[in-house]
């Protein structure tokens, strides 16, 4: 069965700092999608990267990396030199091929001045 | 750009009303979804849609229904609202119907729904 952990339910850090969300998922499939989403205090969740089983390269976008890992089943979360406006509640999700989306239970990032 | 709309951001209803929570997305979407989000929990799959008239069962089904009469619309509806149905619920949809389709969703803003 599928099975999304994001064990840090909370992480508080001041500005500037790098912080690294956790991700472990649980699959017996061999294709399989990997989400990140961001949900600010608005409410509405935000796409931020997606990833195929099969590609295991590691992505960087601006402040944002991720790095998939597939012999330790994980795909965490690195923000470098954090932002107040990263303050949000960040989801992990995992989706087999045709399956519904699962979601992990969020992180609660806070990111003080 | 990519918008879905939910009618309410907040609504407040009592013990035993029905209750519609509207969802419309403007992307002519096929696969569109109802969501609950509780502390704790995170999002859990009410509903899902794929076509017109067409709907699965989620995780959590029991005690909603949905409506899908035409393609942008999805509504999400309580028969018989009860307390443990106060929760966030969240609307979304993507672009690849006839099942689930492992692209990224578009969601609302959510509707924080309480009942009294």
């Amino acid at each position: 069965a599928q099975k999304v952990t994001q064990a840090q339910t909370e992480i508080s850090v001041v500005e500037k700092e790098d912080v690294t969300l956790d991700c472990v998922y649980e699959t017996r499939d061999t294709t399989y999608y990997l989400f990140w989403y961001k949900q600010p205090p608005s409410g509405e969740l935000v796409f931020l990267i997606r990833r195929n089983s099969f590609d295991e390269q590691n992505e960087i976008s601006g402040r944002y990396s991720w790095n998939f890992q597939k012999s330790t089943s994980s795909f965490n979360f690195t923000i470098t030199a954090s932002q107040v406006v990263d303050s949000a509640v960040y989801f992990c999700a995992l989706s087999e091929a045709g399956t519904a989306l699962i979601f992990g239970k969020g992180t609660t990032l806070s990111v003080s001045s | 750009d990519v918008k879905v709309t939910q009618s309410s951001r907040y609504l407040v209803k009592r013990t035993g009303e029905k209750v519609f929570l509207e969802c419309v997305q403007d992307m002519d979407h096929e696969n569109m979804f109802w969501y609950r989000q509780d502390p704790g929990l995170g999002l859990r799959l009410i509903y899902f849609s794929y076509d017109v008239k067409m709907k699965e069962k989620g995780d959590i089904p029991e005690g909603y229904s949905v409506s899908r009469e035409k393609k942008e619309r999805f509504s999400l509806i309580l028969e018989s609202a009860s307390t443990n149905q106060t929760s966030m619920y969240l609307c979304a949809s993507d672009p690849v119907g006839r099942g689930y389709s492992n692209q990224p969703q578009h969601f609302g803003d959510g509707t924080r729904l309480s009942i009294l």
